[in-house]
């Protein structure tokens, strides 16, 4: 029941931005959107999230659509090390708690 | 280093048998959260603590348990053993029940059942 839709893989020159596209259409107007990714099977590492205005760190910047149906996480200079799954996901608060539903992610590629 | 501690980080296991995985939180969160990572089927979210209390509840199978103690460490207690719950199990742990606040994972207890 992932609220997210994410390209399945992509593919980045080193050194060149990487542009991560994600469809959330039914996202309420609360509801916060994350961004995570995971290197081969690690655990999987926060990135950054928002709710309607654009927001950057220093490991990236979230770029989210006025209407928030839709955002765009970007790595500013990709590296080699970068290549993992990046999912992006709604956080879902229910009345005590709550939970990131992870959906299939997109496979980032970097190449040299 | 994420802080969130999780053993064993192997575990090798026949069906049938019971398995408790571990997790300790990154100090001062007081929630704490269950992901299952299979092959076919992604991260699926499990359970969630806070403070000692179960708060929110995924597909969690009637042969899995879990609870938190008063140190806010972290159990995931997994019985009559099947091969298909060969997975990568995750903790993660947060400072706040809700609000904004990040998840922080561990490394992951790799389950294999023969």
């Amino acid at each position: 029941d992932a609220k997210t839709t994410q390209p399945p893989s992509m593919d980045c020159a080193e050194g060149r931005a990487a542009n991560l596209p994600c469809n959330h259409s039914t996202i309420s107007g609360n509801e916060y959107v994350y961004w995570y990714r995971q290197i081969h099977s690690q655990g999987p590492q926060y990135i950054i999230h928002g709710l309607k205005n654009n927001e950057t760190n220093e490991m990236a910047s979230l770029i989210i659509t006025e209407d928030r149906k839709s955002s765009t996480l970007i790595l500013p200079h990709a590296t080699l090390r970068d290549t993992a799954v990046y999912y992006c996901i709604v956080r879902v608060d229910g009345e005590y708690g709550n939970k990131l539903v992870f959906g299939a992610g997109t496979i980032l590629r970097v190449k040299s | 280093d994420s802080g969130v501690t999780q053993t064993p980080k192997h575990l090798i296991t026949a069906t049938g048998q019971r398995v408790t995985l571990r997790c300790s939180p990154r100090s001062g969160d007081l929630s704490v959260y269950w992901y299952q990572q299979s092959l076919d089927q992604g991260l699926q979210f499990l359970i969630q603590y806070y403070n000692g209390e179960e708060r929110a509840k995924g597909n969690i199978l009637e042969r899995f348990s879990a609870q938190q103690f008063p140190d806010l460490h972290s159990e995931l207690n997994l019985s009559s053993l099947e091969l298909g719950d060969s997975a990568l199990y995750f903790c993660a742990s947060s400072v706040a029940i809700q609000g904004t606040g990040e998840l922080f994972f561990g490394e992951g207890s790799r389950l294999t059942v023969l």
